[in-house]
């Protein structure tokens, strides 16, 4: 069983375009991390956001946390190719040891 | 943000033998280190929680015996992959909890192992 489900876990998209990743549990997270890897790297922390309804922006990304903090999304405007990579979201929760919970990843892929 | 130093980056090894994978917090003491495994365009998969002078916590189906977890000091976690076979071929990644942070894992940038 996935307890945080991240779709889509592939897209292919051309230089321009804007894109939405969604995280979505069963779960209520403390705080949920948005994480970049390119490959052959450790994933690199984005965002973190804590508060149900949170926006955090970060040049042409927006993350929201859901106003339960069971869901959240990353909206990338304009993308570029430089945006590609593996996005991961993940989660915690209280009294877990700071254990995390990831998604399943989505493999980005922006051409030019 | 932190720094996550995890060394070698990559080795390669004959089958049977053992390597040690080091992971050290540069800039922040660790209280808890955490090691993953990562195949190609996958999520991570967690193996191991590694506390500061305790044992470590091994996620099920993983073998406490095969991967030896060291947790010595506040910056350095060691991870020793023991008589290794070439299904143990992977990427394998730590990091280290900042608990003043919400919580947030930092990464250290992989050890690619390959098992001749």
């Amino acid at each position: 069983t996935q307890l945080l489900e991240q779709s889509p876990q592939f897209l292919s998209i051309q230089e321009g375009e804007n894109l939405t990743v969604y995280c979505n549990s069963s779960s209520v997270f403390s705080s949920l991390q948005w994480y970049r890897q390119e490959p052959g790297e450790g994933p690199v922390l984005l965002v973190t956001v804590v508060t149900g309804g949170e926006v955090k922006k970060l040049k042409r990304l927006t993350f929201q946390f859901g106003d339960a903090r069971k869901d959240s999304s990353l909206h990338i405007t304009a993308a570029q190719p430089g945006d590609t990579g593996l996005y991961l979201c993940a989660g915690a929760r209280n009294n877990q040891g700071g254990k995390l919970i990831f998604g399943q990843g989505t493999e980005l892929s922006v051409k030019p | 943000g932190a720094v996550v130093s995890q060394h070698p980056s990559w080795v390669i090894c004959k089958s049977g033998t053992s390597v040690k994978i080091e992971c050290r917090s540069l800039d922040f003491q660790a209280t808890t280190m955490f090691w993953y495994r990562q195949f190609p365009k996958q999520s991570l998969m967690l193996m191991a929680t590694s506390n500061e002078g305790s044992k470590a916590t091994y996620e099920q189906g993983v073998e406490k015996d095969k991967f030896l977890i060291n947790h010595a000091s506040l910056t350095l976690s060691t991870l020793t992959v023991t008589s290794a076979h070439p299904e143990d071929s992977s990427f394998y990644i730590c990091s280290a909890r900042d608990k003043q942070t919400y919580n947030e894992q930092f990464f250290g940038p992989g050890t690619r192992l390959t098992v001749l």
